[in-house]
């Protein structure tokens, strides 16, 4: 059964630090692996997905890598904001109970809450 | 597009009763999902559907638990009887099918049982 795990739980840090959220799963024959971001009381926001074959994927100030041998995946902020203040989970397809692929049945790690301040 | 509807919001309902929640996929999308987030287990994923047919229902708790699809812009989740510890956000998500795109989830329905 894939387990995901994220470290740290909780992370403050002042605006303007380059930071980096761990993620790691048990299963490394996973098809895509997916950062989400949860703001309170809303729903997920995907910010990026990386293919299996994929070592990382960028958008902004957003960077992702992904090492499927290790079963590791990191979140990179660069010059965050108190904007950036979330809970951020990363995300895994698992296989459907019947068999054969199920991209959408996620395990998710119980997420980092990230807190930038001013 | 508007994205992933769900009604209602936010319900506070008495134990016994039954509960309803609705959701509208993005158009065109053809993967609709049924999660549950708690404090305690996180984010888990109930139900799926797949060109409306359910594909995967391993992860609803228990017969009081109910879910649809009648088509490919609507689906709902029922509880009945509702119970206490069904209190919890319910997520529903859509998605086109494939390993390379990503899920899109609504606001969730917060549902308290007391």
């Amino acid at each position: 059964k894939q387990e995901v795990t994220q470290i740290p739980a909780a992370l403050s840090v002042p605006e303007g630090e380059n930071l980096v959220l761990n993620c790691s799963f048990t299963d490394s024959a996973i098809y895509n692996l997916q950062w989400f971001r949860q703001d309170p009381g809303k729903g997920l926001t995907s910010l990026l997905l990386i293919q299996s074959s994929q070592r990382e994927q960028t958008s902004g100030r957003l960077n992702a890598s992904l090492d499927k041998s290790s079963g590791r995946s990191t979140l990179y902020i660069a010059a965050s904001q108190p904007g950036d203040s979330a809970t951020y989970l990363c995300a895994v397809p698992s296989k459907a109970n019947a068999g054969g692929t199920s991209y959408g049945k996620l395990t998710f790690g119980q997420g980092t809450i990230l807190t930038v301040h001013p | 597009d508007a994205g992933v509807i769900q009604s209602p919001r936010h319900e506070v309902t008495e134990m016994g009763q039954e509960v309803t929640l609705r959701c509208k996929p993005i158009s065109g999308h053809n993967s609709l999902f049924w999660y549950r987030q708690t404090m305690m287990r996180g984010l888990e994923l109930l139900i799926y559907f797949n060109n409306n047919v359910p594909i995967d229902d391993s992860g609803m708790p228990e017969d009081r638990f109910s879910a649809k699809m009648p088509n490919a812009s609507f689906s709902t989740l029922k509880i009945q009887p509702s119970e206490p510890r069904d209190s919890a956000v319910y997520f529903c998500a859509s998605s086109f099918y494939g390993s390379g795109n990503t899920i899109y989830f609504g606001e969730g329905s917060w549902l308290t049982v007391v």
